[in-house]
């Protein structure tokens, strides 16, 4: 089976510039995760989703928002990109929110770079 | 507060125990996790203790918690090269195992030959 696949894997934007990332959950998964890893640090939470709604929002402003699908993929949008958004963007998929027992597992990953 | 405090680089040598700790501040999780991130590779959960255990042994691994010091440690008994990786401490801030989780820095752990 597919783990969490996220694309692209790599990419360069400039400050001020737009970019969207994808996620594809694993089968079966409806809940979609996404954190930011800058260099040195651990991942932060960014927002997480389940069921096409937000459930979770962390301390990141409005230039970052997302959506899931229908199909319970995903996509993390930033605004006007500023250098410090630089960084590894980790999407996680998860079975049911409301079970106890689900784990989120997670993707490789979008290495992000803003010159 | 949020926080997850963990030492940023650790060295042992190979065949040698490995003990990572962190310290945690919300006392209400119900689970905590150890993470392992290897250069290039996506998280990968390494183990989990329920917040009401003091001891969970898997293999290799043993994790020990001091809810009352908020402190979690991970021994890794017998490292090995392909234990070198940044470990974080982890905790979920919710009910549910996928919730908000909030990472600490990472441990970086070298083998030393």
């Amino acid at each position: 089976d597919a783990g969490v696949t996220q694309s692209p894997t790599h990419l360069i934007k400039t400050r001020g510039q737009q970019v969207t990332l994808r996620c594809s959950p694993i089968s079966g998964h409806k809940s979609v995760s996404w954190y930011q890893q800058v260099l040195g640090q651990g991942p932060q939470f960014i927002f997480q989703y389940y069921e096409k709604e937000e459930r979770g929002r962390g301390n990141f402003p409005d230039r970052f928002s997302a959506r899931q699908f229908p199909n319970y993929s995903s996509e993390l949008n930033v605004n006007a990109l500023l250098l410090g958004d630089s960084a590894l963007y980790l999407c996680a998929s998860s079975t049911n929110r409301d079970r106890m027992n689900t784990e989120a597992f997670f993707g490789q990953g979008t290495r992000l770079t803003v010159v | 507060g949020e926080d997850v405090e963990q030492s940023l680089f650790l060295s042992v040598r190979e065949g040698d125990s490995s003990v990572i700790n962190c310290t945690y501040t919300d006392s209400s999780s119900t689970y905590l996790y150890w993470y392992k991130q290897e250069p290039g590779a996506g998280l990968q959960l390494l183990t989990y203790i329920f917040s009401n255990m003091d001891m969970k042994q898997d293999q290799r691994l043993t994790v020990l918690l001091n809810k009352k010091d908020k402190h979690l440690s991970l021994r890794i008994a017998d490292t090995q090269t392909g234990d070198s990786a940044i470990y974080f401490c982890a905790e979920p801030l919710g009910v549910n195992r996928d919730d908000k989780i909030i990472f600490g820095k990472g441990t970086r752990l070298h083998i030393l030959p």
